[in-house]
Order: structure tokens, then sequence, then C-alpha cells
């Protein structure tokens, strides 16, 4: 089965510090993956997709195959990277985009 | 402001009853997703219409149904409605060409009493 896993329901850190959000999927075919984000009172909106490599506000997230994995990286959290984030899978082929349960990041001062 | 537009905010209706939530698309996005958000499910995708075609299915259940517009917007039923549908429903919408980027609205919070 197709599937999205994000194993921290919460996960906090401290200003400055390193941060990771974990993310699994399982999905025997090429996948396409996205992190969202939600701020407090916004909307759901897209933070970066692996296709495209790239780097906003300082996250990275890297495909590894290997381990089906894509978790997403960030060397010093700042207090306003305190958001919900959703990892989502897209199977090769299909319009569906899975998500995880989503992963409450709160960066204290 | 991401441009899709849900209404009704909120809801609240007794179990049994139907109800119809409205998603009106940004402009020149022909698709539009619905996603179902309970408490710790995460996103749960329903359904994705494009120009007006159901392009892909999700665990949408037979009480629920939906459809797209020729003017674009989706409408969403839930009928025979019980305790356990009470939840966030979102729309997203996307140009539908490949470009992968969902754009979300604030969704609907349905509470079955």
């Amino acid at each position: 089965a197709q599937r999205v896993t994000q194993p921290e329901k919460l996960l906090s850190v401290f200003k400055g510090a390193p941060v990771e959000l974990k993310c699994n999927y399982s999905y025997s075919g090429s996948p396409e993956l996205f992190w969202y984000v939600q701020y407090s009172r916004q909307r759901l909106q897209l933070l970066l997709r692996h296709i495209s490599r790239e780097s906003i506000k300082g996250f990275t997230a890297d495909l590894n195959k290997g381990e089906t994995s894509f978790h997403l990286k960030k060397p010093f959290a700042q207090e306003e990277d305190s958001a919900m984030y959703y990892c989502a899978l897209r199977p090769s082929g299909t319009y569906k985009y899975i998500f995880g349960t989503g992963t409450r990041l709160k960066v204290l001062a | 402001d991401s441009g899709v537009t849900q209404t009704p905010k909120h809801l609240i209706t007794a179990t049994g009853q139907r109800v119809t939530l409205r998603c009106s698309p940004r402009s020149g996005d022909l698709s539009v997703y619905w996603y179902q958000q309970s408490l710790d499910q995460g996103l749960q995708f329903l359904i994705q219409y494009y120009n007006g075609e159901e392009r892909a299915k999700g665990n949408i259940l037979e009480r629920f149904s939906a459809q797209q517009f020729p003017d674009l917007h989706s409408e969403l039923n839930l009928s025979s409605l019980e305790l356990g549908d009470s939840a966030l429903y979102f729309c997203a919408s996307s140009d539908g060409t490949g470009n992968e980027k969902l754009f979300f609205g604030s969704g609907t919070q349905l509470s079955v009493l």
C-alpha cells in the first residue's frame, strides 16, 4: 500500500539548533515527494518538492530511495519555523497526493 | 491569499442529515482535490476532478459524492451523516498540467452531533 509515515507528532527544538523532520514512504515505483507547511492561522502551502532540489527558507530535503525517506532538514531553526509540516507522496502516473499525519514543530526561544 | 475559497467555514448538523460543501478553485486552475482531515488521521485524499471530469479517487465513502461544474467550482455532498464524519474538509486546486503545486483552501469544519 502507498503510505507516508511521519513518526513524530511533535518536535521541539531550541532556536539555533538543527532540526530534522522525518518522513518515510511506502511505494515501489519512482515517487514524487513534497513538503507542505501550515503556519498558525494560515493555509497549507507548498514548502518544497524533491524534483526541484531547492532550498526554501533554509530547509532542504533529500530523497533517499534506499531508505525510502525524504527527511526535512534545517541547520539552524528559527522561531518563525514553528508550524505544522506535512510530507506528501505522489505516485508516478497518478494525480493522488498522499499525505502523512504531520509533525508539529515548535522552536523554543 | 491562495485564492481557493471554501464555504461554509463551519457547519453543524445532526446524524442522518445531508450537507454540501463548496469550493471555488484559484483563478485559472482546472483541477480540484478534496481531502478529509480527522483527528490524528492526517489528510485523507477523497477525490480529484479535472475540468469537470473525475480524475482520481481515494478513500471516498459511497455516502459521499462530488462534482465539478462547468465554471470549475466543485461541491462535495455528504449524506446519511454519522458522528465519525466530523472532520475538517479541505479543497485544493492546481492547474492540472503537471505543475504539482497544490493551493489549499482554509477548509470547512463539519461537526455532526
